[in-house]
């Protein structure tokens, strides 16, 4: 069975970075696209970006500059960034698999406050 | 980034039918499958349905989905208590080579 879970970075002040990583079970990370959604409290879901396990990735236009996403195939993971949060990056993230999101993590809240 | 397009909201009473749309353009609905998902307070967005109108296992007959060029909808018959929710399309957009989202459309169920 396909599992996806989040790492619980909780509070992030502003300006620095966020980290998340999402643990894959059930199936091999060699295989699929995997991604990052979040859903900002109150507010839709914004899709954020893939990566392959090759490390080829693509980002929302709107988070490029301050997105890198990662995978170790090696623990079956992958892993986001998001440089120099502001409040407005406050939202539960999640880790998904395919393009559009068939699979879908728990969700991990992050809240951005100094 | 552009998005798809959803009413904020619909109603319906227990037993009907009801029906929510899902305009897009020709990069994205016109050109890749829909995907509809049901979101609820707490709890990860759960899928309904992929690839136009399939339904992943353990999801009742009583969604169904249907596309027409670059809008979607997504009907559920039957409605009940328990469907009140906020639900979500989503495709893959040519153009942005990325996914785009529906805003949601909340669910009241009268």
């Amino acid at each position: 069975q396909v599992r996806l879970q989040e790492s619980d970075p909780g509070l992030v002040r502003p300006s620095d970075t966020l980290s998340l990583t999402c643990t894959v079970s059930g199936v091999s990370i060699r295989t699929y696209n995997w991604g990052w959604v979040r859903q900002p409290p109150g507010k839709g879901l914004e899709w954020i970006g893939y990566v392959y396990y090759t490390g080829n990735t693509k980002y929302n236009p709107s988070l490029k500059s301050r997105v890198t996403m990662t995978v170790d195939t090696s623990k079956n993971k992958f892993s986001l960034k998001v440089r120099s949060v502001t409040a407005a990056d406050t939202a539960t993230y999640y880790c998904t698999r395919d393009l559009p999101p068939s699979f879908w993590g728990q969700g991990a809240l992050v809240t951005v406050s100094s | 980034q552009s998005g798809l397009t959803q009413p904020p909201s619909a109603s319906g009473t227990p037993g009907q039918r009801v029906t929510i749309s899902c305009s897009g353009r020709s990069s994205n609905i016109g050109s890749n499958p829909v995907s509809w998902y049901q979101l609820l307070p707490g709890t990860a967005p759960r899928l309904l349905i992929y690839t136009d109108g399939q339904r992943p296992s353990g999801v009742p007959d009583r969604f169904s989905a249907s596309k027409s060029g670059t809008s979607a909808s997504l009907a559920i018959s039957g409605l009940q208590s328990e469907d009140e929710a906020i639900y979500c399309c989503a495709a893959w957009d040519d153009s942005l080579i990325g996914v785009v989202f529906g805003g949601g459309t909340k669910l009241t169920v009268l």
